[in-house]
């Protein structure tokens, strides 16, 4: 099983549509959880950190999962600019510990 | 500099043929991230500098790659004898501190190809 699963989609959505991803990790000791954005041909950036209650940055939520061994991200009112992929980030331990998911794409329809 | 500067942003090169890839951190920052990201594949980690030390290089896929940096910035990430599987993008990245993802500045990568 690999330590951090992600569907690669792609997810294609209308504007304005809610979509969510889910992410699930292997170990159970894994401290920190993120999410990451990645334009085509552009370099990963950081999207948002996922918090153990749950966070929001206007249109977009994430949320961890302990029990379950998974985080998620909601976004809302979806627009043309969110069509990119998105990464999901797991940190076990020390600084080699920083798992990448490969990532799931979404592509936002007008 | 502003970012994270790599270069060259792109190299194709003959298979069994040495390349080398370059990292200019941000100025400051102390830790040091080579990671590789094929097609349809995560970022793979390759190897972790804390200014000029590599306290961990397992994530190397061989003994054909070799890293190291200088002065505390500059970074050099060697490909000996490259091989068609060496493609790949080759991001760098740099933050303060060790092991915060959240803290992390992205190059715009090298992008390898091997033929």
């Amino acid at each position: 099983r690999k330590e951090v699963e992600q569907d690669p989609g792609p997810f294609n959505v209308p504007e304005g549509a809610t979509v969510a991803f889910n992410c699930t990790y292997s170990n159970s000791a894994s401290q920190s959880f993120f999410w990451y954005r990645q334009d085509c041909r552009k370099e990963p950036k950081l999207l948002m950190s996922v918090y153990s209650s749950g966070n929001e940055d206007g249109r977009f939520t994430a949320q961890l999962n302990r029990a379950s061994q998974y985080i998620s991200l909601l976004i809302r009112d979806s627009k043309l600019s969110d069509s990119a992929t998105y990464l999901c980030v797991v940190r076990t331990g020390g600084y080699q510990k920083v798992t990448f998911g490969i990532g799931t794409k979404l592509q936002v329809i007008p | 500099g502003a970012g994270v500067s790599q270069s060259p942003s792109n190299k194709v090169t003959e298979k069994g043929k040495d390349v080398e890839l370059r990292c200019d951190p941000i100025s400051g920052h102390t830790a040091l991230y080579w990671y590789r990201q094929s097609l349809g594949q995560g970022l793979e980690f390759l190897i972790y500098f804390q200014g000029n030390s590599a306290p961990d290089k397992s994530g190397l896929p061989s003994d054909r790659f070799s890293a190291e940096r200088t002065g505390g910035s500059v970074s050099t990430l060697t490909i000996q004898r490259t091989q068609q599987e060496d493609s790949a993008v080759y991001l760098c990245a740099s933050s303060f501190a060790g092991g915060r993802p959240d803290g992390y500045t992205f190059g715009s990568g090298t992008r390898l190809t091997v033929v």
